[in-house]
């Protein structure tokens, strides 16, 4: 079993609609964060949160400690959102990270 | 701020070749990462630094893998020889704080083994 699980693995949408991308952990974190990897290969930090919520623009982070559990979501979704979102949790030494989720905003 | 220089960003070459990786990360950030993207999954750990200290390279295939951090600065990846599997793409991270604060990444090194 993975330490970090994202749901789901492919996601498509139609331009405008809301996003959820879910990620479950099952060690102990000090902090999540919330990554975008275009299809070049770069990565992006978009957030990292430790508890509650973050707002980046059309972009929201959540957390629940309690539930291990985060979710992203994106609001009024354009095709440049395209890309693979993973999570990734830090126990304070190190990274695990989620397989990602590949989302794909058609015009 | 400047952000985590990878150089090349693309690499073709044939198996058991060897080839090499650079990294430079963000000015005074202590831990450095790289890790290896198969393509259609997260990235897995290839060693971590800590300055110039190795703190986990459990995963690092020795036998033809090795890496280095002179001067707990800039960072070298090298594969010797390479095998077709290798293909992917190499990342190389950084942190203040290992895990704790926010990570950030290079634009990777695309290698591909014919």
């Amino acid at each position: 079993k993975n330490e970090v699980e994202q749901s789901p693995q492919n996601l498509t949408a139609q331009e405008g609609e809301f996003i959820t991308i879910n990620c479950s952990y099952s060690v102990g974190i000090s902090a999540l964060h919330w990554l975008q990897q275009h299809p070049g290969g770069g990565i992006v930090s978009l957030f990292m949160l430790s508890s509650g919520k973050k707002k980046h623009g059309r972009l929201i982070a959540t957390i629940n400690i309690q539930e291990k559990h985060s979710s992203l979501h994106i609001t009024a979704s354009h095709p440049r959102d395209s890309a693979v979102y993973i999570c990734a949790v830090g126990p304070g030494n190190q990274f695990y990270f989620g397989t990602g989720t590949s989302l794909t905003v058609i015009p | 701020e400047a952000g985590v220089a990878q150089s090349p960003r693309y690499k073709i070459i044939e198996k058991r070749q060897s080839v090499a990786f650079w990294c430079n990360p963000i000015s005074g950030h202590a831990t450095l990462y790289w890790y290896q993207q198969i393509l259609g999954q997260g990235p897995k750990l290839l060693i971590q630094f800590q300055n110039n200290g190795v703190v986990d390279d459990s995963q690092l295939p020795k036998d033809r893998f090795s890496a280095e951090r002179l001067k707990g600065v800039d960072s070298t990846l090298k594969i010797q020889p390479a095998k077709l599997e290798d293909s992917a793409v190499y990342l190389c991270a950084s942190s203040l704080l290992a895990g704790e604060t926010e990570a950030f990444f290079g634009q990777g090194t695309r290698l591909t083994v014919v």
